[in-house]
C-alpha cells in the first residue's frame, strides 16, 4: 500500500524563523522524493527533490532524506510571507509506476 | 508564452451530463498526465499518457477517458457526471521517461450539481 503521510497544518510561523515540513512514506521502494508548493488557486510547482540520504540545500531550502526511517522534511530558513502555501512531497519509484504519489500537503502561514 | 493550458478553467454542470476539458502542451513533451485534486487538496494521479502507452490509475472510474488528438494534447472526457467529480482537474506534461520533470497546467475547476 503506497501512502505518504504529512500534517495538513495549518502551521505557522513568523517571519523570518525557520518552517519545518515532515513527510513519513510507507514505500519502501520510492527512490526519489520531491517537493512542491501549490499556492492556494494555483497549480503546483516543483521546489526541490532528493534522491539520497541526508541533506540537499538549494538557497533557504534544504530537504533532508532518511530513508532507513522513511522520512523526508523540507526546512524553509528566514521564512517569507511569499513563503505561505501548501507544501506537497512526492515519493517516487518503481512501486509507484515511476508516478508521482502525492500526500495530502502542509498548509503554511508565515505570519508578517 | 503559456507551456501547459487547459480549458475551460472553470466548469459548472449537472449530474448525468458528459464533459470535456481539453489540455495543450507546447513543450515538446512526450509524456501527458491528468491529476485529480478534491476538496481535501489531495493530488491524485488519473492517468498518464504518451503515444505508445497508457497507464490508468485502477481507482480511476471508466467514466473518464483520456483522448489524445495528437502528441501536444490530451483531453478528459468524463460520461454520466457525478457529484463525486467535482474537483480540480490538473493536466501535466514530461519529456518521455522523465516523470520526475513535469510541468502542470493552471487547473480546471469542475463543480457538479
Amino acid at each position: 500500500q503506497k501512502e505518504v503521510e504529512q500534517n495538513s497544518g495549518p502551521l505557522s510561523v513568523p517571519e523570518g524563523a525557520i518552517a519545518s515540513l515532515n513527510c513519513t512514506y510507507s514505500d519502501r521502494g520510492s527512490q526519489s522524493f520531491f517537493w512542491y508548493r501549490q499556492y492556494s488557486g494555483k497549480s503546483p510547482e516543483l521546489i526541490m527533490f532528493i534522491y539520497s540520504n541526508g541533506d540537499k540545500e538549494d538557497g533557504r531550502f534544504t530537504a533532508q532524506l532518511n530513508k532507513a526511517s522513511q522520512y523526508v522534511s523540507l526546512l524553509i530558513r528566514d521564512s517569507q510571507p511569499s513563503d505561505s502555501a501548501t507544501y506537497l512531497c512526492a515519493p517516487i519509484g518503481k512501486n509507484t509506476g515511476n508516478q508521482f504519489y502525492f500526500g495530502t500537503g502542509t498548509s503554511l502561514t508565515v505570519i508578517p | 508564452d503559456t507551456a501547459v493550458s487547459q480549458t475551460p478553467k472553470y466548469l459548472v454542470t449537472q449530474m448525468g451530463n458528459d464533459k470535456s476539458i481539453k489540455c495543450e502542451q507546447n513543450l515538446g513533451h512526450d509524456t501527458m498526465y491528468w491529476y485529480k485534486q478534491d476538496s481535501k487538496k489531495f493530488l491524485k494521479i488519473m492517468f498518464s499518457y504518451n503515444n505508445k502507452e497508457l497507464i490508468i490509475n485502477e481507482t480511476v472510474p471508466n467514466r473518464f477517458s483520456p483522448k489524445s488528438p495528437d502528441k501536444a494534447h490530451l483531453n478528459l472526457h468524463i460520461n454520466s457526471l457525478e457529484l463525486g467529480d467535482s474537483a480540480v482537474y490538473f493536466c501535466a506534461s514530461s519529456p518521455a521517461g522523465r516523470t520526475d520533470t513535469q510541468y502542470f497546467g493552471p487547473g480546471t475547476r469542475l463543480t457538479v450539481l
